[in-house]
């Protein structure tokens, strides 16, 4: 019964290096978000992958960002050429289907630091 | 634009007694609206979600009231305990999977 995890939980990185985040999703879990969340902040909706549906990119905040979801199940957050206004919590929050009165399984997050 | 509001201030009660956090929304029309619990270094955790058209949804202490009119919500513990200090996220959403999400209010509970 393991929930959504992520990793890594904390990254420190360099102004200008690229990372990448992941994450695994509940078991069976067709739905798949990422936020991103500033110190004091809500949620920011980034992306959303649902089965083999074109993925909505509508909140990512530049190209800088982009993200995959391979087989359905493990997703990938990537940011290149970090800035230091990257810096902030990447939550993973996965769901059974789409469907607006579904409720969203949060991972832990991934605390980003970019100096 | 679409806005929600949550009070940024934290709510500082006394064990025992009802806390009630409040969200405010302009420019939106959510059929549903979600409130979640989230501790320090954690994923938020889902609570309780109503619709727009119920008045009042209860699970164990808690209650939701959804205001449509006023475009409010409100969030009621009661009988609060420490362990129930954190940050509480209400979060909308109208037709479509894209939850919305307020910054949220700290609870906290002093024994």
């Amino acid at each position: 019964g393991a929930g959504v995890s992520q990793s890594p939980s904390n990254k420190v990185t360099e102004k200008g290096k690229d990372v990448e985040l992941r994450c695994d999703p509940i078991s069976g879990h067709t739905a798949l978000y990422w936020y991103r969340q500033s110190l004091g902040q809500g949620l920011e909706f980034l992306i959303y992958f649902q089965g083999n549906s074109a993925p909505d990119k509508s909140g990512l905040p530049s190209d800088r960002f982009s993200a995959e979801r391979t087989g359905g199940s493990v997703s990938t957050l990537t940011i290149q050429r970090t800035q230091q206004e990257d810096s902030a919590v990447y939550l993973c929050a996965s769901s059974p289907q789409t469907g607006v009165q579904e409720t969203q399984y949060f991972g832990p997050g991934t605390r980003l630091l970019v100096l | 634009s679409q806005k929600i509001e949550q009070n940024s201030e934290a709510l500082n009660i006394q064990e025992g007694k009802t806390a009630t956090l409040t969200c405010n929304y302009t420019n939106y029309s959510p059929a549903y609206l979600q409130w979640y619990r989230q501790d320090p270094g954690r994923g938020p955790v889902f609570l309780l979600l109503i619709r727009e058209n119920e008045k009042e949804k209860r699970k164990e202490r808690l209650k939701v009231t959804f205001d449509t009119t006023l475009k409010q919500s409100l969030f009621h513990i009661t009988a609060s305990q420490p362990a129930d200090s954190a940050t509480y996220l209400c979060a909308l959403t109208d037709s479509s999977y894209k939850l919305i999400f307020g910054s949220g209010t700290r609870l906290l509970v002093r024994p």
